[in-house]
């Protein structure tokens, strides 16, 4: 299957730690979203990548967040001193610029976090 | 307010159509999408539509937009069990090359 992968699917963690989730998109695709979503929620947007530059960051990433993309493959994302609040599924998602029109952008699993 | 709302429910026996529907405030949002959700799995594009068209089929999916009013509708023909699941409008600006907006969602339930 070459989709959309995230690592790890879940994660528990204690307030105050820091944690890292990975994405692998598809590989040809140059853009690459990380969303965030909440119970009962639809996702939201943090940020996206074109190949290495990150491009636009929502008012939601706080200065805790931080996403990086260094060979314009791979992406991590990274909170630090966790708080229960950041607890959701953090969604990555791959698409083609230049490709459809309609930028279909492929999502991964996600990886859940839940905060203690 | 949300910019893009949607009713949260929808229950419908199997072979009956359904009609998700979602309203949205941005008038320069270029395409409209639904995507699905299943539980464990990731969001699934089904279908989008761009803003000059009204209607779109596609198999067993008709997307309806009304851009005066800013609503979009997805009507599933021939509703089957394996239908069930959360189903996601979502908008986009500038040309499409941009990120989502996405509604809050409206959870399909199909019974036999």
């Amino acid at each position: 299957d070459t989709g959309v992968s995230q690592d790890p699917r879940h994660k528990i963690t204690k307030r105050g730690q820091n944690v890292t989730f990975r994405c692998d998109p598809i590989s040809e695709h140059n853009r690459l979203y990380w969303y965030r979503q909440t119970l009962g929620q639809g996702p939201e947007f943090l940020t996206y990548f074109q190949n290495e530059a990150q491009l636009e960051k929502s008012r939601l990433l706080s200065d805790r967040f931080s996403a990086e993309r260094p060979k314009g493959s791979f992406s991590t994302l990274e909170i630090q001193r966790t708080e229960q609040g950041d607890s959701a599924m953090y969604l990555c998602a791959s698409s083609l610029a230049g490709g459809s029109s309609y930028n279909e952008q492929f999502f991964g699993p996600g990886t859940r976090l839940t905060v203690l | 307010g949300e910019d893009v709302e949607q009713s949260l429910f929808l229950s419908v026996r199997e072979g009956d159509s359904s009609v998700i529907n979602c309203t949205y405030t941005d008038s320069s949002s270029t395409y409209l999408y639904w995507y699905k959700q299943e539980p464990g799995a990731g969001l699934q594009l089904l279908t989008y539509i761009f803003s000059n068209m009204d209607m779109k089929q596609d198999q067993r999916l008709t997307v309806l937009l009304n851009k005066k009013d800013k609503h979009l509708s997805l009507r599933i023909a021939d509703t089957q069990t394996g239908d069930s699941a959360i189903y996601f409008c979502a908008e986009s600006k500038n040309s499409g090359y941009s990120t989502l907006t996405f509604g809050k969602g409206t959870m399909l339930l199909v019974s036999p």
